[in-house]
């Protein structure tokens, strides 16, 4: 089954909050966990790639987590900005070198 | 630095014409993946290939061929475009090297509509 969920679909946040979302991934046979972003016009670009249980990842104010046993990952934004609205996407990648997406979850920053 | 081009950038088809999109990447990698992207179903990948002359079904191949006859050039073709086929296609490479600790460059889309 190729089940990548991620919650919620959609968040408003206000400027300088911050926040968190959930991909969730079959835990049998993990891989590789990638976090992509999505800007509106543009092309996804990578944030992580994620390999081992308990990795934690971080970019500036975005950071990541991973736990494969439990099949999720958590994406964190600190201090919310208004470059950070986005649509944020995760991606498994399978043993067969599919990557399969999730839906994303799209974040709008409210000033 | 062209990376990973797409071409056509959009295009206009009526129902039962054939196409072929292109995508091309120069930074000599081995994975190459066709995706669509449709309002509420984030990008659902159609087909892939792992190397030169090889290729593998992904979610959603039904209506679609693919051919990796060069490393560089992934062709996506469309036989008989049907209106369920209106989509934003992207193409995306990634380097085989480091396997599953490489991340996918993306093309920047070709925007398709069938009539």
């Amino acid at each position: 089954i190729l089940n990548v969920e991620q919650s919620p679909q959609s968040l408003h946040v206000q400027e300088g909050d911050s926040t968190n979302f959930t991909c969730s991934f079959p835990s049998s046979n993990f891989y590789a966990l990638h976090w992509y972003r999505w800007e509106t016009a543009k092309s996804p670009e990578a944030l992580f790639v994620m390999t081992l249980n308990g990795d934690e990842k971080k970019k500036g104010r975005i950071s990541a987590t991973l736990n494969t046993k439990e099949g999720y990952s958590y994406l964190y934004i600190k201090g919310s900005q208004p470059e950070d609205s986005a649509t944020y996407l995760c991606a498994f990648l399978y043993r067969d070198d599919k990557i399969i997406f999730g839906k994303g979850t799209r974040l709008h920053i409210l000033p | 630095n062209a990376g990973v081009t797409q071409t056509p950038k959009f295009r206009v088809l009526k129902t039962g014409q054939s196409m072929t999109l292109l995508c091309a990447q120069d930074m000599n990698h081995e994975y190459m993946y066709w995706y669509r992207q449709d309002p509420g179903m984030g990008l659902r990948l159609i087909h892939y290939s792992v190397g030169e002359g090889t290729t593998a079904k992904g979610e959603v191949p039904d209506g679609y061929n693919v051919s990796r006859l060069k490393k560089q050039n992934f062709l996506l073709g469309l036989e008989s475009a049907a209106p369920s086929q209106t989509s934003v296609y992207f193409c995306a490479s990634k380097n085989a090297r480091g396997a599953r600790r490489e991340k996918l460059f993306f093309g920047s889309g070709t925007q398709l509509s069938v009539l």
